[in-house]
Formats: structure tokens, sequence, C-alpha cells
């Protein structure tokens, strides 16, 4: 099974609203990677954020991480048409030298 | 190139045929991982290598997937006698050092249609 996990698996949201997208996981973690996908497209990494750090800040995005809850939120402010998109979550676990990606939330922002 | 690259962007073959994928990672990143995705789903972990050596082979679905890496650069994956359920994009990554706390920059993807 997957080691993260996402939701919603679809969110559909107006431009200008933010948008909110949670991951679980199962085991302890030494950091979690969130990644957006556009379609027939590659993932590009958005931000990393380590097991002792709670809260990282990239321009629009805002990502939380609660270890003891074993989980984290990913939230887009101000969203935009661009914004439009899969995104995933990716955990290892400690030890492992790998990445398990979540099955994503696909985000579609309405104009 | 700047970026991962992929070939062919799109591979359609029949049952029974072999076919190899190629990877072309970022230059110098040590590590690089090969990927599947199925329509829809996340990404299942087929292998990664460091420099030429593949530690983790563990995600390879069947003895028909191998993967080679030679020179520290260019990575081929080869399934053989493909069956209609490796219909999927298979998806190319590296990062400039290996471990699960390096960002991976990512291929867009070879999309193989097996009929």
């Amino acid at each position: 099974s997957q080691q993260g996990e996402e939701d919603p698996q679809a969110l559909s949201i107006q431009e200008g609203e933010n948008a909110t997208m949670n991951c679980s996981y199962k085991t302890s973690i030494n950091n979690l990677q969130w990644y957006r996908q556009n379609s027939g497209r590659g993932l590009v990494h958005l931000i990393l954020i380590r097991s002792n750090e709670r809260e990282k800040h990239s321009g629009r995005l805002r990502v939380t991480l609660d270890t003891s809850k074993k989980s984290s939120s990913l939230l887009i402010t101000a969203s935009r048409a661009a914004d439009t998109a899969s995104y995933f979550c990716a955990t290892d676990a400690r030890g492992a030298q790998k990445l398990v990606f979540g099955q994503g939330t696909r985000l579609t922002i309405n104009p | 190139g700047a970026g991962v690259s992929q070939s062919p962007s799109n591979k359609v073959t029949e049952k029974g045929k072999d076919v190899e994928l190629r990877c072309d990672p970022i230059s110098g990143h040590t590590a690089l991982y090969w990927y599947r995705q199925s329509l829809g789903q996340g990404l299942e972990f087929l292998i990664y290598f460091q420099g030429n050596s593949a530690p983790d082979k563990s995600g390879l679905p069947s003895d028909r997937f191998s993967a080679e890496r030679t020179g520290g650069s260019v990575s081929t994956l080869t399934i053989q006698r493909t069956q209609q359920e490796d219909s999927a994009v298979y998806l190319c990554a590296s990062s400039a050092e290996w471990g699960a706390n390096q960002p991976q920059h990512f291929g867009d993807g070879t999309r193989l249609s097996i009929l």
C-alpha cells in the first residue's frame, strides 16, 4: 500500500480562492516532499519539509507537517488557472533511500 | 539539455514485442529513478541507480523488466515480451545526490501502449 495518501482525490475551486490538500502517511519519516504534475507532463518538485520542521513557505505555497498525526497539508493561496494540476506528496520511510508517492489530488481552478 | 530527457515520448507496440525506453538525466546527477504511472494513478517505484549500480531493484514487476545505466549517465529500461498490463507512462527522474531527502527532477515520460 502507498505510504502517502492524499485527500481529497479531486478538488474544484474558483480562481482566487485558496486550495488545501492533505497527505497522510503510515510510518515515521525523515522528510516529505510535494510535487505538481500538469497533464501529460512529468512531476515538478515544489517543496521539501523535514521531520523537525512544522511549516514552510514558498511563494503562494504553504506546507505544514504534523508528525504526531502523520499528516501534511499543502495550501495554495490566491489560486490561478495555471495551478490546475495533480498534486502528489512523497515520503520516505526512515532508513529508506527512495520516495513513495501517494495517489495525488486533482486540482481544478475555474476561471 | 537543461532537463531530464526521455525517448521515445510515445511508443505503441504489439503484445509480445520487446521495448527499450531511454532516459538522459541532468548532467552530473548521481541518482536516477524509474517509475511507472497508470492512468490517473500515483507513481509506482521501479528501480533506482546510484552511479551505475542499482542497490534497489525491488520495484521491478517481473523478470521481464530490466534496467541498466552506463557511464553514470544514460539509462535504459527494457521490457521483454510485453503484456497489455505493461501499458502505462514510464517516468524517469534524476537527483544531484542519491537519497530520499533530494528533490527529484522528472522527464515528461514515455507513454507505452501495448496492443
